[in-house]
């Protein structure tokens, strides 16, 4: 069975602080990692995708991508209250057998307080 | 803008009686998906179409079934809603790895 793991949280950081959001994958072989904002009662919207070990900046986002430890990040500099939602970190297991579909943690759920 | 659309919005129905949700995209996504998402959980895959060609996760009940007429169009019927089908009902497409959802159709079931 194949996974994605994240903490449900709630991650509570002051407003201007860095956010970090971690997921750990089970499988070695993984090559793209995406994270998704989902505001609630609302669909999940794409945030950063990254298919290579390192950072990939974007913004105040920052998606960091460890393969050999299965570990994928989002940092969120200068938090606000408005990045308050549940972040959810997908994973696509496939690639070898054609499988297109993502696999999708439970999510992070980010409270921002003023 | 190119987007996904999925109606209606909100969808009430009453236990055992069927109901369809309908998608469809502007983005001429070859990929369309289905997932069904309840409260703090993980969206789950139902199936998906790459192209005319049908994917069904193992696990995805027999009540569930899907249409894609054409490329623009994906269809999910739920032939027998029970009280465990309520739930968000979450429409995505993709060309090249990642997914792009739709606004859902939330589903109450009576």
């Amino acid at each position: 069975q194949k996974e994605v793991e994240q903490n449900s949280g709630p991650l509570s950081v002051p407003e201007g602080a860095i956010a970090s959001l971690n997921c750990t994958y089970s499988d070695r072989g993984s090559q793209s990692f995406f994270w998704y904002r989902q505001y609630s009662g609302k669909s999940p919207e794409l945030i950063m995708f990254i298919y290579s070990n390192g950072d990939k900046e974007d913004g105040r986002f920052t998606a960091q991508l460890n393969k050999a430890s299965q570990y994928v990040s989002l940092l969120i500099r200068d938090s606000q209250p408005s990045d308050s939602a549940t972040y959810l970190c997908a994973v696509n297991f496939g690639e070898d057998t054609g499988r297109r579909a993502l696999t999708f943690g439970s999510g992070t759920r980010l409270q921002v307080q003023p | 803008d190119a987007m996904v659309i999925q109606n209606p919005r909100y969808q009430v129905t009453q236990f055992g009686k069927p109901v369809t949700l309908s998608c469809s995209q502007t983005l001429n996504h070859n990929v369309m998906y289905w997932y069904q998402q309840k409260s703090s959980q993980a969206p789950k895959l139902l199936f998906h179409y790459y192209d005319k060609d049908f994917n069904n996760e193992a696990d995805t009940p027999d009540n569930f079934q899907s249409r894609r007429p054409n490329t623009s169009f994906c269809f999910l019927d739920i032939r027998s809603p029970g009280l465990g089908d309520a739930a968000m009902y979450l429409c995505a497409t993709s060309s090249v790895g990642a997914q792009y959802f739709g606004p859902g159709t939330r589903l109450l079931v009576l």
